[in-house]
């Protein structure tokens, strides 16, 4: 149980086009959903916390503009990183959580690769 | 600002052998920690957790030690298995909330 889907697994986009990475979560309602980005030989990076039916919260330095988290029903949350570029490029990944699990119930989703060429 | 810290990137254990992953931390603020696994091409995986108010939890072949003084923690894997070969992560938060992750720890274990 518990699981997360995440995808796209990997994508090619092109600079300046706009890329959705979903996040489902398959047997479970996931009340706060976190989005990491990992960029080579670096740990992963909290980008932004989100609730279901609430906006998000952004980490210092993160564009909420840029990267646009939705968290409208309690099984899917999406990032969309509009007007992508080369420096986007990056693994992102989900991370899940239900109300019930307390403070140690995480489950994340298997990652996507964006590369913006 | 790395408040989180693996400084050994690599670790080659023979099976049967004992792991251990060392972590370190910077903000004293932390007080929920966790270990994840992580396969190529995979998502991580949970592994085991500890709050502040204990020094040690244990999980079949897993046991995480804090020592909350020294703003360190560490994970043994007893005995180390070959299937157990993953990057390890750990993640620190002062909330149980939002996690700070390390950089990870490949782990080998030879057969």
């Amino acid at each position: 149980g518990a699981v997360v889907s995440q995808h796209p697994s990997w994508v090619i986009c092109k600079s300046g086009t706009s890329v959705k990475i979903e996040c489902r979560s398959l047997d479970f309602q996931a009340t706060t959903m976190f989005w990491y980005r990992q960029f080579p030989k670096q740990s992963l990076m909290l980008m932004a916390t989100s609730n279901e039916g609430s906006k998000a919260t952004y980490e210092q330095g993160v564009e909420k503009d840029k990267f646009l988290i939705n968290h409208a029903s309690l099984t899917l949350s999406t990032l969309t990183v509009t007007s992508a570029h080369p420096e986007d490029s990056s693994f992102y990944i989900c991370s899940a959580r239900a109300a019930l699990w307390g403070n140690y119930g995480y489950t994340f989703g298997s990652g996507t690769r964006l590369t913006v060429v | 600002d790395q408040q989180v810290k693996q400084n050994s990137p690599s670790l080659s254990v023979q099976e049967g052998r004992i792991s251990i992953l060392n972590c370190d931390y910077t903000n004293s603020m932390f007080d929920y920690f966790l270990w994840y696994k992580k396969y190529p091409a995979e998502g991580p995986t949970f592994l085991i957790s500890i709050s502040s108010i204990k020094d040690k939890n244990e999980d079949g072949r897993f046991t995480v030690f804090l020592n909350k003084s020294a703003k360190h923690l560490s994970l043994h894997i007893v005995p180390s298995q070959p299937g157990d070969s993953a990057v390890y992560f750990c993640a620190a938060s002062p909330t149980g909330n939002q996690f700070y992750f390390g950089t990870g720890t490949s782990l080998t274990v030879i057969p």
